[in-house]
């Protein structure tokens, strides 16, 4: 079975810019949840995804968004990006039913100049 | 204070010694996660844990839910142990991780 797989895994971007970050989840899982992880802050829940519904967000501002498809693929968008974004961009899936470990992708490591 | 709380945030072994990791948490779970990060990012889930002991190679976790804690032992160390290692809750009735600060092991030869 394929792990999950982010895409693209490095990426730099400039202020102001956006940027669009994809994450594949394990075939047959139906719940994506997307994590920031920053030195300063550790690892913070952004979002998470349930057969195409958002179930859970957490505090980050609305410049944050995703959504996921019908074939459970999710995508997290950027908009204006900071300096403050710079980060490694982790996703996570797992089966809700019954509720499994969570699985995370490699990551996606932006960094904004 | 944060709901959950890892200790100690650094720790550094000899090669064989035994290792505990402690985590507490405030919060309802459905499920304590450990995890492991090795340099470069990837993350891998050690355990998922609801009750009791969990044994995987040199590896246990146990957690206790009335106490709201739980332990990661690793049994004879080595340096490729070296990592940091997570401690995470699945809030009840979500998918939604909430995680420690992290302890960063280093095992020398």
């Amino acid at each position: 079975k394929a792990g999950v797989t982010q895409t693209p895994r490095y990426l730099i971007k400039t202020r102001g810019q956006q940027v669009t970050l994809s994450c594949s989840p394990i075939s047959g899982h139906r719940s994506v949840s997307w994590y920031q992880q920053t030195p300063g802050q550790g690892l913070q829940f952004l979002f998470e995804y349930f057969s195409e519904t958002q179930r859970n967000k957490g505090n980050f501002p609305g410049r944050f968004s995703g959504r996921q498809f019908s074939n459970s693929r999710s995508e997290m968008n950027v908009s204006t990006l900071e300096l403050g974004d710079s980060a490694l961009y982790l996703c996570a899936s797992s089966s809700s039913v019954p509720r499994t470990e969570a699985f995370f992708g490699q990551g996606t490591r932006l960094t904004v100049v | 204070k944060n709901e959950v709380e890892q200790s100690p945030q650094n720790l550094t072994a000899q090669e064989g010694e035994f290792i505990t990791i402690n985590c507490s948490y405030s919060v309802g779970i459905s499920a304590l996660h450990w995890l492991q990060q090795h340099p470069g990012g990837g993350i891998v889930s050690l355990f998922m844990l609801s009750s009791g002991k969990k044994k995987h190679g040199r590896l246990i976790a146990t957690i206790n839910i009335q106490e709201k804690h739980s332990s990661l032992h690793i049994t004879a160390s080595h340096p490729r142990d070296s990592a940091v290692y997570i401690c995470a809750v699945t809030l009840s009735n979500t998918d939604k991780l909430i995680f420690g600060t992290g302890t960063r092991l280093q095992v020398f030869p």
